[in-house]
């Protein structure tokens, strides 16, 4: 297994460009998020999806779409990047809704909003 | 929604001291708390979690302890090393059959052991 897969590992855009941050699993978990890090800030829920067909706002939805066509992949789109977007995000997963598992993370993507 | 918030945000320690990282919670119905190391440039990795039947929970110089009536949990590392240092984030969800499972994050710690 290779657990989360993120993609790209780094990225710089320019204010207004928009970008899709890439996140797999191959463990058939249910329950996937994104979460951004800032300094002092901790780790932040931007959106989240209990499966296939179904997601839901986190703490800091504004700016970001999200969906779940699979139960693989979970992509997070930037449609107008800005300065303040810049940030370290993390995709997470776990087996199952509700189920007292804890979450497995990506090794993170590194975004620069210029 | 639930709000964590977490403390200190820097500790240092001497090699060999205990360390203590204390949290509260604001959702009553929360039910799950694990916590997390995040060493520099690498990805959060779980290093032990608590239910909320359960008061506190070890596993070798890690323990954590719960306290559902004054939302507080706390993440106690005993006989530290230099290679604990990291940050460490302590985390709070709703789980179990018909919730969400959504997990909120404290600010984190970072702690540093001193040699």
């Amino acid at each position: 297994n290779a657990g989360v897969t993120q993609t790209p590992k780094f990225q710089v855009l320019k204010t207004g460009q928009s970008m899709t941050l890439q996140c797999a699993q191959d463990m058939n978990h249910e329950y996937m998020s994104w979460y951004r890090q800032d300094p002092g800030m901790g780790l932040r829920l931007i959106h989240y999806s209990v499966g296939a067909g179904i997601t839901d706002q986190g703490e800091v939805p504004n700016g970001y779409n999200v969906s779940r066509s699979t139960t693989e992949d979970f992509p997070l789109r930037l449609l107008s990047a800005a300065p303040s977007q810049t940030s370290v995000y993390f995709c997470a997963s776990s087996p199952m809704q509700g189920a007292f598992q804890p979450q497995r993370f990506g090794d993170g993507t590194r975004l620069s909003i210029l | 929604g639930e709000n964590v918030e977490q403390h200190p945000s820097t500790l240092s320690v001497q090699e060999g001291d205990s360390a203590v990282i204390k949290c509260t919670y604001s959702d009553s119905a929360s039910n799950y708390f694990p916590w997390y190391k995040q060493e520099l440039g690498k990805r959060p990795q779980l290093i032990i979690d608590i239910r909320s039947n359960v008061g506190e929970k070890k596993d070798q110089r890690i323990a954590v302890t719960l306290n559902k009536t004054a939302k507080h949990f706390s993440l106690h590392i005993t006989e530290t090393q230099p290679e604990d240092s990291a940050v460490y984030f302590c985390a709070a969800s709703n789980s179990g059959p018909g919730n969400t499972g959504k997990l909120i994050f404290g600010q984190g710690t970072t702690l540093q052991v001193k040699p």
